[in-house]
């Protein structure tokens, strides 16, 4: 099947720790995102990559890093910088990255505890 | 980026009423888009609105764009209990990216 799929779904980690989430799509889609939702507060913005090697902050980088080493990858590593990480994060890819129709994949919740 | 205000935050109807949530922006939008996310799913498209004043229907649903390309709505007529979720309004950050609007969680009580 086609798709976003991210991984794990749920996943917990004590204070401290660095995790990485997987995101990988068979869409042949050049630009991907990381979205992170909180309970109303909508979907922010956390980073962006419109094509392999490249990729560029969103509105709330900090305490996440990112790569782009394959078109069809693009993992997210919540850093132990990152104050409130408990959260719902998706993760997203599009044609390209020129403002179209984004597909999302079924989301990651992360609760660090 | 472009910021969207989307009001109201909630709305609780009755199964049959008609339900609209607006997003406002204070510049001058190129297109918006609409999703909707189900309870406990991810964000699903709906659909885009680029055209000035334009109006786009899909069954019971209706979107429009003003004519200022500054708003947009997302009209239900009858709801029913399948259309509860969270609907979000999007634009696009200087072409790049998609913003979201803090979305409008709407609950059917049959």
């Amino acid at each position: 099947d086609g798709g976003i799929t991210q991984s794990p779904k749920y996943l917990f980690r004590k204070e401290g720790q660095n995790v990485t989430l997987s995101c990988e799509q068979n869409l042949n889609h050049d630009a991907m995102y990381w979205y992170r939702q909180d309970p109303g507060q909508g979907l922010r913005l956390i980073y962006y990559s419109q094509i392999v090697n490249d990729f560029q902050k969103g509105d709330i980088a900090e305490g996440y890093s990112v790569s782009r080493e394959k078109k069809e990858s693009f993992p997210l590593t919540v850093t132990s910088a990152q104050k409130n990480p408990t959260a719902f994060y998706l993760c997203a890819s599009s044609i390209d990255g020129v403002g179209n129709t984004i597909y999302f994949g079924e989301g990651s919740w992360l609760t660090v505890v | 980026g472009q910021q969207v205000m989307q009001i109201p935050q909630y709305q609780h109807v009755q199964e049959g009423e008609d339900f609209t949530t607006y997003c406002n922006s204070s510049t001058t939008l190129s297109n918006i888009q609409w999703y909707k996310q189900r309870p406990g799913g991810h964000p699903v498209f709906l659909i885009q609105l680029v055209k000035s004043g334009e109006v786009k229907k899909q069954k019971r649903l209706t979107f429009q764009f003003g004519e200022a390309k500054k708003n947009s709505s997302l009209h239900i007529t009858a709801t029913q209990t399948t259309d509860v979720g969270t609907y979000f309004c999007a634009v696009s950050n200087s072409g790049y990216a998609l913003n979201f609007g803090k979305g409008t969680s709407l609950l059917v009580t049959p």
